[in-house]
C-alpha cells in the first residue's frame, strides 16, 4: 500500500524568500506524484505532477517539484515566495493501476511581511 | 467552463439526522471521487464511481454512509443518522478519464457540522 508523509505541519517565511516544503512517499511499485494547494474555503487545486521523464517538474505560480526515487521524496519549493502563496499544499501519490489518490495530512505556509 | 460544483456548501445537522449532499462533476467527466477532509487533515478517499459504476466504496465508514450515480453524472453522498465524527468537509472531484496520472478537479467542499 501507498502512504505519503509531510513532516511539516507548518513551515512560516518571509516574503520573497525561498521555501520548500517536504513530501516523502511509501511504495513498492511506481508512483504518480501531485502537489495540490487549497486556498481557504476552497477546493483543491493541483500544482503540478511527476508522471515520468524528467525528475525536476514545473507548475503554476512559479512552483517546482524535484523527484528523487532513491530518498522516495518530492519536495516543492519555490525560491521566492509572495503573501498570496499562504495556503495548505498536500502531497499526493497514486499508483498505475489504480485510481485512489493517498493525501498527506497537508503543510499550512504562513508568508510574512 | 464551469468546474465541480456542490451543494450545499454549509450543513448543520442535528445528531441523528439524515443528510445529503450534491455533486456536479464537470460535463463529460468519467471518473467521479468522494473524499472526507477532517480538520486539519489530508482528504482521505471515500469512494470511486466510473460512469454509474460504484466500483470502490472501501473507504466508506460505516453502513451509514452511502453514495450514488444513477444515470453516470450528478453524485449524491447520503449519510444517515449522523453523528459528531461525520464533522468534515466532503470534497467531490472528478476526472475526465479513468487512468491513475490523469488530474482529478475538486469542487469546493460540503462543510458538514453535527452538533
Amino acid at each position: 500500500a501507498q502512504s505519503v508523509t509531510q513532516l511539516d505541519s507548518q513551515v512560516p517565511v518571509f516574503e520573497e524568500a525561498p521555501v520548500e516544503l517536504r513530501c516523502n512517499y511509501s511504495s513498492s511499485v511506481s508512483v504518480y506524484l501531485f502537489w495540490y494547494v487549497q486556498y481557504p474555503n476552497q477546493g483543491l487545486q493541483l500544482l503540478l505532477k511527476y508522471l515520468s521523464g524528467s525528475t525536476l517538474v514545473k507548475g503554476i505560480n512559479g512552483f517546482e517539484a524535484e523527484f528523487n526515487k532513491s530518498q522516495t521524496s518530492f519536495h516543492l519549493r519555490k525560491p521566492s515566495v509572495h503573501i498570496s502563496d499562504t495556503a495548505e499544499y498536500f502531497c499526493a501519490v497514486s499508483t498505475s493501476g489504480t485510481y485512489k489518490y493517498i493525501f498527506g495530512t497537508g503543510t499550512r505556509l504562513k508568508v510574512l511581511a | 467552463g464551469a468546474g465541480v460544483s456542490q451543494s450545499p456548501r454549509y450543513k448543520v445537522a442535528k445528531r441523528g439526522q439524515d443528510v445529503a449532499l450534491r455533486c456536479d462533476p464537470i460535463s463529460g467527466h468519467v471518473s467521479l471521487f468522494w473524499y472526507q477532509q477532517a480538520l486539519g487533515q489530508g482528504p482521505e478517499f471515500l469512494t470511486y464511481f466510473q460512469n454509474e459504476a460504484q466500483l470502490d466504496k472501501s473507504g466508506l465508514p460505516s453502513d451509514r454512509f452511502f453514495a450514488e450515480r444513477p444515470e453516470g453524472s450528478v453524485s449524491t453522498l447520503k449519510i444517515q443518522r449522523t453523528q459528531q465524527e461525520d464533522s468534515a468537509v466532503y470534497l467531490c472531484a472528478s476526472s475526465p478519464r479513468t487512468d491513475s496520472g490523469n488530474t482529478i478537479y475538486f469542487g469546493e467542499g460540503s462543510w458538514l457540522t453535527v452538533v
